[in-house]
């Protein structure tokens, strides 16, 4: 089956650092998307990851580890308008994207 | 910076009609998607086309539902008989050939009653 895991839930500080993780067991693996999606919104494309590593994106950043079917979204200096919630999605062997339920981050000031 | 659209922003249908949601999506993408997700839950594939056919389908997408590309920039979903259980918020999506992020569009919210 297909599964993708992530916290229901998050709370933060702004100014401060938190970071979401994903684990994923899917059938195939060909790419990992992180997209924000704010509340009666669309999905926001933020970042992909095909090979393991890490990707930098101005304040966002993304690991991934195929091996431990494991991904993080690190996002930095968080300001209000990051509270959103952030989606984790795989593309396996199709074409399609498996999402994840999404982890809610609130910042507080 | 070129986006995805979708009309109408919000359609409320009575059980057993048909509705029609379109989506426009960025010009020079080939590859198009319908995703739905129903209120407190996670965004759920419905269908990918390319190629003007069909290229994948979930289990969602019985024989109530079908896709269409008319002309060269519309892309539309048609629910033949809505069930309430249809009620959620659509999006369309979209593609390029150079890279595999695919770009939503505001969705459309369907209500049936």
């Amino acid at each position: 089956g297909q599964n993708i895991d992530q916290p229901t839930e998050m709370t933060a500080t702004e100014g401060a650092i938190v970071q979401i993780n994903c684990t994923y067991q899917t059938s195939g693996f060909n790419g990992l998307f992180w997209y924000q999606q704010h509340a009666g919104e669309a999905p926001t494309f933020l970042s992909y990851n095909v090979l393991d590593g890490l990707e930098e994106k101005g304040r966002f950043s993304s690991f991934l580890s195929r091996s431990k079917g494991y991904s993080y979204l690190l996002l930095k200096e968080l300001q209000m308008k990051d509270s959103a919630s952030y989606l984790c999605a795989v593309r396996g062997n199709t074409d399609k994207l498996i999402f994840g339920t999404g982890t809610r981050l609130q910042v507080f000031p | 910076e070129p986006e995805v659209t979708q009309t109408p922003s919000h359609q409320v249908t009575q059980m057993g009609q048909e509705v029609i949601l379109r989506c426009v999506p960025i010009s020079n993408h080939l590859y198009f998607y319908w995703y739905r997700q129903i209120l407190g839950q996670k965004v759920e594939f419905l269908v990918s086309f390319y190629n003007n056919e069909i290229s994948e389908k979930s289990e969602i997408f019985d024989d109530q539902f079908s896709v269409e590309r008319p002309d060269g920039s519309n892309f539309t979903l048609k629910i033949r008989s809505t069930k309430l259980e249809d009620s959620a918020m659509y999006f369309c999506a979209s593609r390029g050939g150079g890279g595999y992020e695919q770009y939503f569009g505001p969705g459309t919210r369907l209500t049936v009653t």
